[in-house]
């Protein structure tokens, strides 16, 4: 039974261009959360999807920031336009449950997006 | 505005001792909290919760206490061991929150 599988690990662009990082859920979690962190710095929510549908995206910056969770395959975190203030790693959770209470959110290993 | 906070960024104890890291919390809605141990270049994962129904959980040598009224919850390790150095991550979630909401972490070292 696999984890939450993020990939690529690392991903370096350069400045300009798009960068797409994947996230395939556990098995049997139809709920998936990205989280940014920054360097010296913690685990920022960015947006919350569930199965063709937004549920929550208040942490994701109004401009190039896009994310979807489609009905078959991996849930996708798009950044257009990269900048050097996105590198970052961007980590994914999945859970079973509508909200994360009561139960954990399972973490992917991350993407280290590398800007240059 | 921060609503969980981790205010010692980093923690250096002897192996063998006790172990304790702390988080506040601002938001009164939060019902549920968790830890989360995090080594370099992995993700997070999953150590311990409680329920704002209960004040204490434990589970080895993990020991998660809640006071609701200070809005405060701390991790104890016992007896710690240089395995446990990693990040440490206190999160909330609960009300409107559909996610889970991060302190910034704390670094645990622990020396043999």
């Amino acid at each position: 039974n696999a984890g939450v599988m993020q990939n690529p690990r690392h991903l370096v662009r350069r400045r300009g261009q798009e960068a797409r990082l994947r996230c395939s859920p556990m098995k049997g979690h139809s709920h998936v959360y990205w989280y940014r962190q920054l360097p010296e710095e913690g685990l920022k929510f960015m947006v919350y999807l569930q199965k063709e549908n937004i549920i929550d995206e208040s942490g994701m910056p109004k401009e190039r920031f896009s994310a979807e969770f489609p009905k078959e395959g991996p849930s996708i975190l798009r950044i257009q336009q990269v900048v050097r203030g996105d590198s970052a790693a961007y980590f994914c959770a999945s859970s079973p449950l509508y909200k994360t209470g009561n139960t954990e959110a399972f973490f992917g290993q991350g993407t280290r997006l590398t800007v240059v | 505005d921060q609503q969980v906070k981790q205010n010692s960024p980093s923690l250096s104890v002897q192996e063998g001792r006790i172990s304790i890291l702390n988080c506040d919390y601002t938001n009164s809605m939060f019902d549920y909290f968790l830890w989360y141990k995090k080594y370099p270049a992995e993700g997070p994962t999953f150590l311990i919760s409680i329920s704002s129904i209960k004040d204490k959980n434990e589970d080895g040598r993990f020991t998660v206490f809640l006071n609701k009224s200070a809005k405060h919850l701390s991790l104890h390790i016992v007896p710690s061991q240089p395995g446990d150095s990693a990040v440490y991550f206190c999160a909330a979630s609960g009300g409107s929150q559909g996610n889970l909401i991060f302190g910034k972490g704390t670094k645990l070292s622990v020396k043999p």
